[in-house]
């Protein structure tokens, strides 16, 4: 099994640019949840789902954009790149409430606005 | 709602030495509690999980921790820590109801040979 892959590893983006990050899981887990990481902040959870066709915000939403048509997939979409959002970017899925069965994470995405 | 903390930003030991990496959370009820690291450029790996029952929960990598209730800890521990234990470590809590863990700041662990 390949886990949680997320693609691209590293993106330089201008201001104002768009760009989506994608994520996928082949564990059939309903849980998916996208974080930040910034330098001595830990991880903030931008946005989660619990299913497919289900999402909601998280603590840092703004900026972001999601949605989830298929159990596999949960990409993060940014719609107009700003520097406050260069940081690292980790995908991570769950069987069943991350509370319960703790999170499978991806490698991350490594983003640069400038 | 809950919350995680982890006092130490950095924590350095000589190899072979034991390790303990604090966290204190605060929630009403039990909580879910995790240890989590991360390797330079990866993403984070689970080390143990605590939801009820025995309070010294056992992990991967050799790692243990102790659940203590009236010091609203988690405290992470290692007998002896080898060079390949540099990492960042995190404390997550979650509590019932709540379907995703809070994550702490983390912990810098750094290794002297």
């Amino acid at each position: 099994n390949a886990g949680v892959t997320q693609t691209p590893k590293f993106q330089v983006l201008k201001t104002g640019q768009s760009m989506t990050l994608q994520c996928a899981q082949d564990m059939n887990h309903e849980y998916m949840s996208w974080y930040r990481q910034d330098p001595g902040m830990g991880l903030r959870l931008i946005h989660y789902s619990v299913g497919a066709g289900i999402t909601d915000q998280g603590e840092v939403p703004n900026g972001y954009n999601v949605s989830r048509s298929t159990t596999e997939d949960f990409p993060l979409r940014l719609l107009s790149a700003a520097p406050s959002q260069t940081s690292v970017y980790f995908c991570a899925s769950s069987f069943g409430q991350g509370v319960t069965y703790g999170y499978t994470f991806g490698s991350g995405t490594r983003l640069t606005v400038v | 709602a809950q919350s995680v903390t982890q006092p130490d930003i950095h924590i350095t030991v000589s190899e072979g030495a034991s390790l303990e990496l604090r966290c204190n959370y605060s929630y009403g009820a039990t909580p879910y509690l995790f240890w989590y690291v991360q390797s330079p450029g990866q993403g984070l790996q689970l080390l143990l999980k605590y939801f009820s029952g025995d309070t010294l929960v056992q992990g991967i990598k050799g790692f243990e921790a102790e659940f203590k209730r009236s010091q609203s800890s988690f405290n992470l521990r290692k007998p002896s820590v080898h060079w390949s234990d540099a990492a960042e470590y995190f404390c997550a809590v979650g509590a019932g109801g709540s379907y995703i863990p809070t994550f702490g700041r983390g912990t810098s662990l750094i290794v002297h040979p």
